[in-house]
């Protein structure tokens, strides 16, 4: 089915490692972007990209990078994983709708611990 | 730069109750408002949307109407159900959130039979 494909569901890092976050979306849209989601503070972007070869910071970016080099994939990689990283991620892609309003496809979220 | 405020929770709400959930924002230009439900263990999903002023989001017997004199787009369910037990947040694109969505803090509604 088309949409947002995250990968993986859960992992558990320990303290100063590193790893990458998959995201991959198969309908063409040119923004997407990356959210924690911590209890009681809702979604915080982290990072987006308004198409391929183009990245911004969000609210959060300190301890993550992002890249676009394609308009499927938007990988999210922590270098040196904290146990303040200990969250859900959400992976989103977006489009403008013609005649205005915005659509979103979030993916499933991947359930990081870092002990 | 843009922001939503919701009303604090936990709701705690008997089933068949009216709920309200408000949420008010700040964004410059003409944003695109949503609400979003969160079931447990689940991921986020849409519940309604509006795109301009005076527009009314509506699904599942939710309904939020776009006041722009008000900058608010507040939730409401006439009768709401133990499966309506979820995390709801408000969020909005647009602005100067080109291409990026802006949330509230997210409220927890529980409905108890």
């Amino acid at each position: 089915n088309a949409g947002v494909t995250q990968t993986p569901k859960f992992q558990v890092l320990k303290t100063g490692q590193s790893m990458t976050l998959q995201c991959a979306q198969d309908m063409n849209h040119e923004y997407m972007s990356w959210y924690r989601q911590d209890p009681g503070m809702g979604l915080r972007l982290i990072h987006y990209s308004v198409g391929a070869g183009i990245t911004d910071q969000g609210e959060v970016p300190n301890g993550y990078n992002v890249s676009r080099s394609t308009t499927e994939d938007f990988p999210l990689r922590l270098l040196s994983a904290a146990p303040s990283q200990t969250s859900v991620y959400f992976c989103a892609s977006s489009y403008i709708r013609t005649g205005g309003g915005y659509g979103y496809t979030f993916g499933s979220g991947t359930r990081l611990t870092v002990v | 730069g843009d922001s939503v405020t919701q009303m604090e929770g936990p709701v705690t709400l008997s089933e068949e109750a009216f709920l309200t959930i408000n949420c008010t924002y700040t964004a410059t230009g003409y944003p695109s408002l949503f609400w979003y439900v969160q079931y447990p263990g689940e991921g986020l999903q849409l519940l309604l949307k509006a795109t301009k002023a005076d527009d009314k989001g509506s699904n599942k017997g939710f309904e939020a109407t776009y006041r722009k004199e008000t900058t608010s787009f507040h939730l409401e369910k006439g009768s709401v159900q133990v499966s309506d037990s979820a995390v709801y947040f408000c969020a909005l694109a647009g602005g100067t959130s080109y291409g990026k969505l802006t949330f509230g803090q997210g409220t927890i509604l529980t409905v108890h039979p």
